[in-house]
């Protein structure tokens, strides 16, 4: 089963517009990943936010996390036809500190449309 | 620097016959994880290697297997192979320094399709 809820399943915008994608988890977590994958082809590592972090930039990403209220989103500025992509997020539910259960579990995605 | 590589890229199989998936991690990454990406079902976690052992494992029937070699490289073995296994296989590496897991790097997958 799905750990993560992404909303919305789809996301329609004109180049030059923000985009943003929320995710929502059930459990607690060590950490939470964004990915990016390209019509079904292998996954691209975003940014990875911790638990004990509330905010995180890279370049024209800016992804939020809270929680208390178990979501994340995920803020794509000034977007470009090349952003087109299907964006995941994968959450880690191992203990901080503890023994690490490997696996990431990750949303159904957003399906993000940026059109010239 | 190389990133996780797979291979093949497309296969096509019949039921009842068997597969091998491969997959080489970046260099200096010990741990290696399979996923499953089936439409309608999304990423599902297969199975996760690190130094050569079988560290998890994800809801999958046991005809689902694998191998880490001491290069760190894997196999991913599914026997029996039926029609709902068609999906793309996607392997990823990481450091795993535990705690947690790091941050996984994907290859660009194997798409399997079974008839």
């Amino acid at each position: 089963s799905q750990q993560g809820e992404e909303d919305p399943q789809a996301l329609s915008i004109q180049e030059g517009e923000n985009a943003t994608m929320n995710c929502s988890y059930k459990t607690s977590i060590n950490n939470l990943q964004w990915y990016r994958q390209n019509s079904g082809r292998g996954l691209v590592h975003l940014i990875l936010i911790r638990s004990n972090e509330r905010e995180k930039h890279s370049g024209r990403l800016r992804v939020t996390l809270d929680t208390s209220k178990k979501s994340s989103s995920l803020l794509i500025t000034a977007s470009r036809a090349a952003d087109t992509a299907s964006y995941f997020c994968a959450t880690d539910p191992s203990v901080a500190g503890g023994t690490s259960y490997g696996k990431l579990t990750f949303g159904q995605g957003t399906i993000l449309t940026v059109h010239p | 620097e190389a990133g996780v590589t797979q291979s093949p890229t497309h296969l096509i199989k019949t039921r009842g016959q068997q597969v091998t998936l491969r997959c080489s991690p970046i260099s200096g990454h010990t741990s290696v994880y399979w996923y499953q990406q089936a439409l309608g079902l999304g990423l599902q976690f297969l199975l996760w290697y690190d130094e050569g052992e079988e560290r998890n494992r994800g809801n999958f029937p046991p005809r689902f297997s694998g191998r880490q070699f001491p290069n760190y490289s894997s196999e991913l073995n599914v026997n029996a192979l039926e029609l709902e296994d068609s999906a793309l296989y996607l392997c990823a590496s990481s450091l795993e320094r535990g705690g947690g897991a790091d941050t996984q790097y994907f290859g660009p997958g194997t798409r399997l399709t079974v008839l």
